[in-house]
């Protein structure tokens, strides 16, 4: 059964840049099948998909966070990892991995996720 | 704002039906499939429905859905204390190029 789990800094000072790395076990992230995804959920409020990112390389991402977010792949340490630039107070969230199939469709099921890691930004 | 709406709260009495609804637009729930989640305090979202009202094994079949041109429901029968959670609804979206989830319903059992 595939696993995934979350590691990085719990704490990020503002302007500074948030990363991030998912550790998948029980399969692998180099297969055609499969999105790496990252999503977000501020503290109290609801999902927000971040982006995904294929075993190529390639990537997707939220328009709005286009300019600040850098997704990557390491098929040899089979991780996936996530860079926010610039970060501020509304970055602040509760940040998943999580595994979708790869579609023609602009999204397909998120599953499984990883418990999910606090990124407080604050100075 | 999410660009899917859901009510934010929603209740029933253990053994009730309970009805959570998910609208959106042509561009995501009007095209794509609609997905649903479960999520407890403090723990990560649960895949709950697939394809529109597809049950991945292991969800009790009292989880139903269905979809309807731009709206989406999840339907829960016989509710239970256990079922006490917020449920967020997912769909692709054409335009944003990228998913978008509901702003998710809280679910109370009395």
């Amino acid at each position: 059964q595939m696993k995934l789990q979350e590691s990085g800094p719990g704490l990020v000072k503002p302007s500074e840049t948030l990363s991030l790395t998912c550790t998948v076990s029980g399969g692998s992230v180099n297969s055609g099948t499969f999105y790496w995804n990252w999503i977000r959920q501020p503290p109290g409020k609801g999902l927000e998909w971040i982006g995904s990112v294929f075993y190529s390389g390639s990537s997707k991402k939220k328009r709005s966070l286009k300019s600040r977010l850098t997704l990557s792949v390491d098929t040899s340490k089979n991780q996936f990892s996530l860079s926010l630039a610039s970060v501020t107070a509304a970055d602040t969230a509760v940040y998943y991995c999580a595994r979708s199939y790869s579609t023609a469709s602009e999204s397909s099921w998120f599953d499984p996720w990883g418990p999910g890691t606090l990124v407080t930004v604050s100075s | 704002q999410s660009v899917l709406t859901q009510p934010p709260s929603a209740s029933g009495t253990p053994g009730q039906r309970v009805s959570i609804s998910c609208s959106g637009g042509d561009s995501n729930i009007g095209r794509n499939f609609v997905y649903w989640y479960q999520q407890f305090p403090g723990t990560a979202p649960k895949l709950l429905i697939y394809n529109n009202g597809a049950r991945p094994s292991g969800v009790p079949d009292r989880f139903s859905a269905s979809k309807s041109g731009t709206s989406a429901s999840l339907v829960i029968s016989g509710l239970r204390s256990e079922d006490e959670a917020d449920y967020y609804c997912a769909a692709g979206d054409d335009f944003l190029s990228g998913p978008v989830f509901g702003g998710g319903t809280k679910l109370t059992v009395l």
